[in-house]
């Protein structure tokens, strides 16, 4: 099965900060590599997928990149309603795994 | 708009089997590449797959939890529903059903229905 890894685990930033969170396969999952945000009490929503393809209605100020086993997701100016948890997903293979996701919040 | 919605018991005691519905709303279960996923959430924690089903009826399980999972459709009623026996406190959770894009290789999860929570105890 192959594992997901995110780092760091959380991070505080101000608005118009930018953001970066890394993301890495316990083997090369090519660009089968999806992004989530996920509000408290909410569902996740998709950000991004195949590594850097941007979902539909979503702000482009979200972008995606990496190929084999690393991955980053980064947010150009951060905005009051980005303050989430964020994970990764592989979808290279059954069973998929989630990264255990990194959670941005106010400095 | 495709819309998803779980419904089932909030509660199930230990060592019965917890049965969840997803009924999908705006779309045709049977139109279209899409697998149709469980995927679930203990409080506080990261997000688990458990399994998905194609409309063809086949399906893939997590080994975490095949030997007690069954996944299954109903076209007839835009359903599919999640199974999962013996449980124990540790599947205390928030089950999330979800729709995978599955075309031109691309694989990833576009709706997700609210979750519903499911907490195993006496």
């Amino acid at each position: 099965d192959i594992q997901m890894t995110q780092s760091p685990s959380s991070l505080s930033a101000s608005v118009g900060d930018r953001v970066t969170i890394t993301c890495r396969a316990s083997q090369s999952i090519s660009s089968y590599l999806n992004w989530y945000q996920q509000k408290p009490g909410k569902a996740p929503k998709l950000l991004i997928y195949a590594a850097s393809s941007l979902q539909s209605g979503v702000p482009s100020r979200f972008s995606g990149s990496g190929s084999g086993t690393d991955f980053t997701l980064t947010i150009s100016s951060l905005q009051p309603e980005d303050f989430a948890t964020y994970y990764c997903q592989q979808s290279y293979s059954t069973p998929y795994d989630f990264g255990p996701g990194t959670k941005v919040d106010i400095k | 708009q495709v819309q998803l919605q779980e419904s089932g018991p909030g509660l199930v005691k230990p060592s019965q089997t917890l049965s969840l519905t997803c009924t999908v709303s705006g779309g045709s279960i049977s139109s279209g590449s899409y697998y149709w996923s469980w995927i679930r959430q203990p409080a506080g924690k990261g997000l688990e797959w458990i399994g998905r089903i194609y409309t063809s009826g086949s399906t893939n399980y997590n080994p975490s939890l095949k030997s007690r999972v069954t996944i299954s459709v109903d076209t007839s009623k835009n359903q599919f529903s999640l199974k999962l026996s013996s449980v124990t406190a540790a599947d205390t959770a928030v089950y999330y059903c979800a729709r995978e894009w599955e075309f031109s290789d691309l694989y990833y999860f576009d709706y997700w229905g609210q979750g519903t929570l499911v907490t195993v105890s006496s």
